[in-house]
């Protein structure tokens, strides 16, 4: 199919620690957004990225950093840990500059201990 | 500030029955008004969209309905299952002062449909 892989699908981590995640976008898209959510909220925008560059980033600290590689895959890294990065996250994937809705992959959760 | 404000938070409905979920918003450039749909322990997924040039939209079961002049848009689900119970974001999309797309998300509603 090709729609949004994300890697892992759980996850635990100790606090303090560093995590990296993985997203491989929908087939033909081209731009990777990534978002955070705590249970029972919404989806929190962390940050976009196009052409292998951040290009919007939400209102989060620099512990949460990413990439993008040129076969349009992400990674979302988080350093130091906190109990309060529990959360879904999320990615998306949506064709640069076409008026449509995202493709969200399943998620990973992740636990901090 | 909430640019999309989204309700009833929670919404319990009889099977059979029309679910209806109201958002409005803020920014007159949007143009792009989904609806994602949301399991637990699932990403959203994509219901039903909307363009601001349309006054309304049927897949099936679900109709969004617009209104520009009043900002608002709302979800209707006709003759409500119980495999509906779920949680239903609303969302706006448009450029931002960088030429950037970006979606802006209601708080979403939970959707519990009774048998």
């Amino acid at each position: 199919d090709a729609g949004v892989t994300q890697s892992p699908t759980h996850l635990i981590k100790t606090r303090g620690q560093q995590v990296t995640l993985r997203c491989s976008p929908k087939s033909g898209h081209d731009t990777v957004s990534w978002y955070q959510q705590a249970l029972g909220q919404g989806p929190q925008f962390i940050f976009q990225y196009y052409e292998e560059e951040e290009r919007q980033r939400g209102n989060f600290p620099d512990r949460f950093s990413g990439h993008q590689f040129p076969n349009y895959s992400s990674e979302l890294n988080v350093n130091a840990l906190l109990l309060g990065d529990s959360a879904l996250y999320l990615c998306a994937s949506s064709l640069e500059h076409l008026v449509g809705g995202y493709t969200f992959g399943s998620g990973t959760r992740l636990t901090v201990v | 500030q909430q640019q999309v404000k989204q309700s009833p938070q929670s919404l319990i409905v009889q099977k059979g029955g029309i679910s209806i979920i109201n958002c409005a918003y803020e920014n007159t450039a949007f143009d792009y008004f989904p609806w994602y749909q949301q399991f637990p322990g699932k990403g959203p997924a994509l219901l039903i969209a909307i363009r601001p040039d349309v006054s309304e939209k049927k897949e099936g079961r679900f109709t969004i309905s617009f209104n520009k002049s009043a900002k608002q848009f709302s979800l209707h689900i006709m003759d409500s299952q119980p495999g509906d119970s779920a949680t239903y974001f609303c969302a706006a999309s448009g450029y931002n002062a960088g030429n950037n797309r970006k979606l802006i998300w209601g708080l979403g509603t939970s959707l519990a449909v009774n048998p």
